[in-house]
């Protein structure tokens, strides 16, 4: 599994563009890109995946150049409400159905008024 | 929007004690996890189960450990002798067959088991 690497805090204000940038060096061929979010006391919850290039949903944005060693995720103006853990996770969601995901320590991200 | 469940949301238990936590994937789903989280510490993963047996375990799911879905519904966890270590939440997690889109995992919002 390839390690991931994401800084351990940010600070943001409300309405303000967030981009937490994960480095996974090692990362397969096969491997796609994953966040999730946690707040506390609360179970992880998938943001977005992506491959390559782009990714966009109603929530966030993926950034992925193309070497694929490093990933941003972003997220458009800011609230209070995204205080929260985020999870940069690398795998392969099709090698086996039953994948066993490896969290890091996250990113905390701080939103202040 | 379908959602995992997960009861009884916070569990106390004496230490030796056995616990059942229990979980209702989403209904589709046919690969269901645990994974439990040490307050401050990282998401660690427990266990995976398909088509009614185990797929993959962690060293921390041991013999005090097991699994099982006893209907068409219900994943629990069960922990026969509970330690004071074993204080933590635990998560439920579900996904669809991999061939339908990947294996994006839904968490429930948790069991706190709090060991005394």
């Amino acid at each position: 599994l390839a390690k991931t690497t994401q800084p351990i805090s940010m600070d943001s204000y409300e309405g303000q563009e967030v981009n937490i940038t994960c480095s996974h060096n090692n990362i397969a061929t096969n491997d796609y890109i994953t966040w999730y979010q946690q707040f506390p006391s609360q179970g992880p919850r998938f943001i977005i995946q992506g491959y390559k290039t782009k990714v966009t949903n109603e929530v966030a944005s993926l950034f992925i150049p193309a070497d694929r060693k490093s990933s941003t995720l972003s997220l458009p103006r800011v609230s209070l409400s995204d205080t929260a853990v985020y999870y940069c996770l690398v795998g392969d969601p099709f090698s086996g159905g039953y994948n066993k995901l490896i969290f890091g320590a996250g990113t905390r991200l701080a939103v202040h008024p | 929007e379908p959602e995992v469940t997960q009861t009884p949301s916070h569990q106390v238990t004496q230490m030796g004690q056995e616990v059942i936590l229990r979980c209702v994937p989403i209904s589709n789903h046919l690969y269901f996890y645990w994974y439990r989280q040490i307050l401050g510490q990282k998401v660690e993963f427990l266990v995976s189960f398909y088509n009614n047996e185990i797929s993959e375990k962690s060293e921390i799911f041991d013999d005090q450990f097991s699994v099982e879905r006893p209907d068409g519904s219900n994943f629990t966890l069960k922990i026969r002798s509970t330690k004071l270590e074993d204080s933590a939440m635990y998560f439920c997690a579900s996904s669809e067959a991999r061939d339908r889109g990947g294996d994006t995992q839904y968490f429930g919002p948790g069991t706190r088991l709090t060991v005394l």
